[in-house]
């Protein structure tokens, strides 16, 4: 079946290096989401992106989707202690009903 | 605006019980959405409510079933629980607009953290 794949699956960084997470899908996607859960928490919705190529940026966060539609990207600078959590992307079932794959997340841990 | 609410957020449960949880909404969102996360299967969808009608549904077994009233308030219920539905259960709300579900940003609650003993 269709799959999202995330990795790493843990990363560990000091603070002030950057850090990436990859999402790779076997199938084409239509759009892709990425979401923030902090320890204890619940996902918060970063942001989508749709258009093949798309790069976004808010602040130190930099998210990329591939052309092929099939692999995102989301790259953090200078990171903070703030920037802890586990990082999602989410994208679309490719069928016609309307469902959601999330991948399984990266846990990024933050080194002071 | 007020956010996503669950209720209630922890519950402990012994095996063949069944369970009801409850969601509401950020007002004005009409669909609700229902997911199961666990450490070993992450974030799952359930399924989705809209207009007080399942329009969509993930692979989970007729034990899980849901429903939405009118005031777009949800409800999930897990009938006969087994150990492994323990985890934390995660609702979401959005607009719904243009686009169908998945293009949609989800707000998520806070979730129902349920044990199952």
């Amino acid at each position: 079946g269709q799959q999202v794949m995330q990795i790493p699956q843990y990363q560990h960084v000091q603070e002030g290096e950057d850090f990436t997470t990859y999402c790779n899908s076997s199938t084409t996607l239509s759009n892709i989401q990425w979401y923030k859960q902090r320890p204890g928490g619940h996902p918060v919705f970063l942001i989508q992106l749709v258009k093949s190529g798309e790069v976004k940026k808010q602040k130190r966060l930099t998210f990329q989707f591939g052309e092929a539609k099939k692999n995102s990207s989301l790259h953090i600078t200078a990171t903070q202690t703030t920037d802890v959590g586990t990082y999602f992307c989410a994208g679309p079932v490719v069928n016609r009903d309307d469902k959601i794959i999330f991948g399984k997340g990266t846990r990024l841990h933050i080194l002071p | 605006k007020a956010g996503v609410t669950q209720t209630p957020r922890y519950l402990i449960k012994t095996r063949g019980q069944q369970v009801t949880l409850s969601c509401s909404p950020i007002s004005g969102h009409r669909s609700v959405s229902w997911y199961q996360q666990t450490p070993g299967q992450g974030l799952q969808f359930l399924f989705e409510y809209f207009s007080e009608t399942q329009r969509n549904k993930g692979n989970f077994p007729g034990r899980f079933s849901g429903r939405q009233f009118s005031n777009s308030r949800s409800e999930m219920n897990v009938s006969t629980l087994e150990l492994g539905d323990s985890a934390l259960y995660l609702c979401a709300s959005s607009l719904a607009l243009a686009g169908g579900f998945s293009y949609n940003e989800q707000f998520f609650g806070p979730g129902t953290r349920l044990t199952v003993l």
